[in-house]
């Protein structure tokens, strides 16, 4: 099983659709989760931490099913701008933020 | 505030030829690293510094890849030789410190002939 695994899409979406993206992870120890936004030739950046009890940034929702090692998105009422590839990211063990494992990413275009 | 700065953008050179990377962090980041991205992947670790010192390079091709962050600030990383499969966008990031969110530089594309 890959450390962190997420379906590659793409989903191809209309302006104002929800679309969730999911994620699975192995490592059990893994205590930090991330989601990243990487728009095209770009560099990844910060989109949303991800808490235990799931939490909610404007438009975006992130949720962590520890017993599952599951971690979703949801984008609501989905924008052009929103078009990128979505990237979930876990870290190798313990709290830190220095050893993070990036998922291949989930591609996102919203079509208007 | 300025970004994570690296250079060059873009390299192109033959296989067996030397390359070299460079990567100025945010100023008051004592946590480095260097990433590689293939293609439809994720970025995947390389190396990572505690100010000076490489506390994790567990996932450096030591054959080819060498890097160093004198003086704990800018950092390179080179690949001598380098072969086809070395073709990436080598990625470098910077945080305050290892429990805080890294910020990433735009990457440098590195293409073998």
């Amino acid at each position: 099983r890959k450390e962190v695994e997420q379906d590659p899409g793409p989903f191809n979406v209309p302006e104002g659709a929800t679309v969730a993206f999911n994620c699975t992870y192995s490592n059990s120890a893994s205590q930090s989760f991330f989601w990243y936004r990487q728009d095209c030739r770009k560099e990844p950046k910060l989109l949303m931490s991800v808490y235990s009890s799931g939490n909610e940034d404007g438009r975006f929702t992130a949720q962590l099913n520890r017993a599952s090692q599951y971690i979703s998105l949801l984008i609501r009422d989905s924008k052009l701008s929103d078009s990128a590839t979505y990237l979930c990211v876990v870290n190798r063990g313990g709290g830190s933020q220095g050893n993070l494992i990036f998922g291949k990413g989930t591609k996102l275009s919203v079509k208007p | 505030e300025a970004g994570v700065v690296q250079s060059p953008r873009y390299k192109i050179i033959e296989k067996k030829q030397p390359v070299a990377f460079w990567c100025n962090p945010i100023s008051g980041h004592n946590t480095l690293y260097w990433y590689r991205q293939n293609l439809g992947q994720g970025p995947e670790l390389l190396i990572r510094y505690e100010n000076e010192e490489a506390v994790d390079d567990s996932q450096l091709p030591k054959d080819r890849f060498s890097a160093e962050r004198l003086k704990g600030v800018d950092s390179t990383l080179k690949i001598q030789p380098a072969e086809l499969g070395d073709s990436a966008v080598y990625l470098c990031a910077s945080s305050p410190n290892s429990n805080q969110p890294q910020h990433f530089g735009d990457g440098t594309r590195l293409s073998i002939l």
